[in-house]
């Protein structure tokens, strides 16, 4: 069966530095990938999606992340963060075949919080 | 443009009372999900429906109904409710075909269970 890991639970960063939030799959085939972000008492909101070609893929807000195949790894990526980032985030993967239906299975989560 | 919309927002139950969630979508979608999420474990599948009229069991199904009788709807039934069911429910959608289009999520709906 597919799993994340989000090895990260919590992360402080301070406004303008960069950051990277970590995240593992377990698939035997090719997954598509996928990062949400949500902001307290709201749904979630995609970020980016990988499903093949250029293993670097840019999303919103200024997000990218790298596909490594060989490290089973979708890190995700800011180069200077903002206070209005703070929020958790869920790294996803779904079955890259026609009877998966698109169901997604979910990392942990890992809560970023920005200091001023 | 009101996208996936969960009623209610809030709701607080007795063990042993049955509720029923609402989640609608006015984007046409085929596919529907229903999720429950609690703290450290993200988010996971309950129960999934791919059209009107079909339904399927998830990761965590147990105590749980849903229901697809229109398009636009899906109902997340529970008919016992149990201190165990207290989470944040999510309902989302997506496009068919392939099983890269994203999902778009409600905003929740926080149930607790006394």
């Amino acid at each position: 069966a597919q799993s994340v890991t989000q090895p990260d639970i919590h992360i402080t960063v301070s406004e303008g530095a960069s950051l990277e939030l970590r995240c593992n799959y377990s698939y035997g085939a090719t997954p598509y990938l996928f990062w949400y972000v949500q902001s307290p008492g709201q749904g979630l909101q995609l970020l980016l999606k990988y499903f093949s070609g250029d293993t670097l893929v840019q999303g919103i807000k200024g997000f990218e992340a790298e596909f490594k195949r060989s490290q089973s790894s979708f890190n995700l990526r800011k180069p200077s963060v903002h206070w209005s980032d703070a929020a958790e985030y869920f790294c996803a993967v779904s079955n890259a075949g026609g009877t998966s239906y698109g169901k997604l299975t979910f990392g942990q989560g890992t809560i970023l919080t920005v200091h001023p | 443009n009101a996208g996936v919309t969960q009623t209610p927002k809030f709701r607080v139950l007795k063990t042993g009372q049955s509720m029923t969630l609402l989640c609608a979508q006015d984007m046409n979608h085929e596919y529907m999900y229903w999720y429950r999420q609690d703290p450290g474990m993200g988010l996971r599948l309950i129960h999934y429906s791919v059209g009107e009229g079909t339904t399927a069991k998830g990761e965590v199904p147990d105590g749980y109904n849903v229901s697809r009788l229109k398009k636009q709807n899906f109902l997340l039934g529970l008919e016992s409710a149990a201190p165990s069911q207290t989470s944040v429910y999510f309902c989302a959608s997506s496009e068919r075909g392939w099983d890269n289009q994203p999902q778009h999520f409600g905003d929740g709906t926080r149930l607790s269970i006394l």
